[in-house]
């Protein structure tokens, strides 16, 4: 089936800096997106989340932004922290369906 | 605390010995879920389950059996367990059936020689 996946694997940030981390997906019919933050030796913690029918939504610190023409979803986080340091997911899931699809994960080191 | 709990957060065993894995939430959630996390492939969905006694396919349930026979427990079972189901085990729990937001417990590393 289609899944999510994302650009890179791995990302390195200079603290204090902006991140950027990229994820590109295939399924037309999914209807929301969502961003998972997973630290060392934890489970995922949900960050954010953007329906289809938007382009732009603000969180504390991030940003998500939806091109739904090219299929790319992206997270920018505003002065990347050390506690930042993580493995992020992207994720997307259908309205009517009871499953969520995440892609491989992009591990962030930010360096102080 | 609300939290997911797993228990056991580590175990190795061998092919074919059967195995539980078990989930327990306590915030009253109606959907639990069971991923597995392999290096370069994410999280991948093994069961799910919307509510009580109703439980479907994820997208890698092959080998593996769950049960929701209360709303807190939903375990996961390996009935002869094999080494490609090496891997680190999640169980999540949402408030909702469509819920975006899932809370993760802290993972089960499982070992199959």
């Amino acid at each position: 089936g289609e899944s999510v996946g994302l650009h890179l694997p791995t990302l390195s940030v200079q603290e204090g800096d902006n991140s950027i981390i990229n994820c590109a997906y295939s399924n037309s019919a999914s209807d929301y997106f969502i961003w998972y933050k997973q630290e060392s030796g934890k489970g995922p913690q949900f960050i954010i989340d953007i329906r289809s029918n938007m382009d732009k939504r603000q969180g504390q610190r991030v940003t998500v932004l939806l091109n739904k023409t090219v299929k790319h979803l992206s997270l920018q986080i505003a002065a990347t922290q050390p506690g930042d340091s993580a493995v992020y997911f992207c994720a997307e899931t259908i309205t009517n369906d009871y499953k969520l699809s995440f892609g491989a994960g992009t591990t962030v080191t930010v360096r102080a | 605390e609300a939290q997911v709990t797993q228990n056991p957060r580590y175990l190795i065993t061998v092919t074919g010995k059967k195995l539980t894995v078990t989930c327990s939430q306590n915030m009253n959630h109606e959907y639990m879920s069971w991923y597995r996390q392999d290096p370069g492939l994410g999280l991948r969905q093994i069961y799910y389950s919307m509510n009580v006694e109703v439980t479907d396919k994820g997208d890698v349930p092959e080998g593996y059996k769950v049960s929701r026979k209360e709303k807190r427990n939903f375990p996961l079972i390996l009935e002869s367990p094999s080494p490609n189901q090496t891997s680190l085990y999640f169980c999540a729990s949402s408030p909702r059936v469509r819920s975006r937001e899932q809370y993760f417990g802290p993972g089960t590393r499982l070992t199959v020689t």
